[in-house]
C-alpha cells in the first residue's frame, strides 16, 4: 500500500496563477483533509471531507476550493495564487471524522513569487 | 489563547536519558489525542494515541493524559539521536470545526550522542 499519495512534491507559481493539488489514498478512508504548515504555526486546517460526497471549510479556507473527486482523492485548488500562500501543504486522512488517527502524505512545498 | 500550546524548544537530552514533551489544550471537551513526530522536511508521523486518563505506553514512548489539568505529555526513554526530530501534539478539536484536529507548533528535541 502507498497509503497517502501527493502531487506534485514542489511548485513554484507567479502571484495570480493557479493550480490544484493532488491527493490519493488507498486505505480505504472515509475522510480526507488539507492542511498547510508555516514555520512556528503549525498545521492548519484548511478544509475536509468527512466522507465521500461532502466538504466543509477548516480554520483557513479563504483562497481555496477543494473536490472530493471519489472516496480515493481529494483535490486542493488555488485560483489565484498570492504569496501568502507560500506554504507547505499537506494531505491527510483517516478512517472516520473526528477522532481518529491521521495519517499525513508526503506534502507540496509551495512557493508563490 | 491557544488552543494547544506547547514550548518550541529546543529540548536537548543525551543520548540514554528521558525526554520529557508537554502539550496543554484549552477545550475541557476534548477526547481524543494524539503524538506526532515529524522528521526536519518529511511530514507527520503518528506515534501515539491516548483517549483516556492516565498511561499509555509503546516501547520507548509513554503518553500521558490528565484531563483535569488539560495536559497531555510524551516521555521518550533511552533516548537515541535518531529520535531527533519535532513532536507534534494534536487534540480533537472544537465542535464548530466537526472536532477536527487541532495542532500544537511542536516542540523540537535534540538528542545529542
Amino acid at each position: 500500500n502507498a497509503g497517502v499519495t501527493q502531487t506534485p512534491k514542489f511548485q513554484v507559481l507567479k502571484t495570480g496563477q493557479s493550480m490544484t493539488l493532488q491527493c490519493a489514498q488507498d486505505m480505504n478512508h472515509n475522510s480526507m483533509y488539507w492542511y498547510r504548515q508555516d514555520p512556528g504555526m503549525g498545521l492548519r486546517l484548511i478544509y475536509y471531507s468527512a466522507s465521500e460526497g461532502t466538504t466543509d471549510k477548516g480554520e483557513v479556507p479563504n483562497g481555496y476550493n477543494v473536490s472530493r473527486l471519489n472516496k480515493r482523492e481529494f483535490s486542493l485548488r488555488l485560483e489565484s495564487a498570492a504569496p501568502s500562500q507560500t506554504s507547505v501543504y499537506f494531505c491527510a486522512s483517516s478512517e472516520v471524522s473526528g477522532w481518529n488517527e491521521q495519517f499525513f502524505g508526503p506534502g507540496t512545498r509551495l512557493t508563490v513569487l | 489563547q491557544k488552543e494547544v500550546e506547547q514550548n518550541s524548544g529546543p529540548l536537548s537530552v543525551p543520548e540514554g536519558a528521558i525526554a520529557s514533551l508537554n502539550c496543554t489544550y484549552s477545550d475541557r471537551g476534548s477526547q481524543s489525542f494524539f503524538w506526532y513526530r515529524q522528521y526536519s522536511g518529511k511530514s507527520p508521523e503518528l506515534i501515539m494515541s491516548i483517549y483516556s486518563n492516565g498511561d499509555k505506553e509503546d516501547g520507548r514512548f509513554t503518553a500521558q493524559l490528565n484531563k483535569a489539568s488539560q495536559y497531555v505529555s510524551l516521555l521518550i526513554r533511552d533516548s537515541q539521536p535518531s529520535d531527533s526530530a519535532t513532536y507534534l501534539c494534536a487534540v480533537q478539536g472544537k465542535m464548530e470545526y466537526g472536532n477536527k484536529l487541532v495542532f500544537g507548533a511542536g516542540t523540537i528535541l535534540r538528542v545529542k550522542s
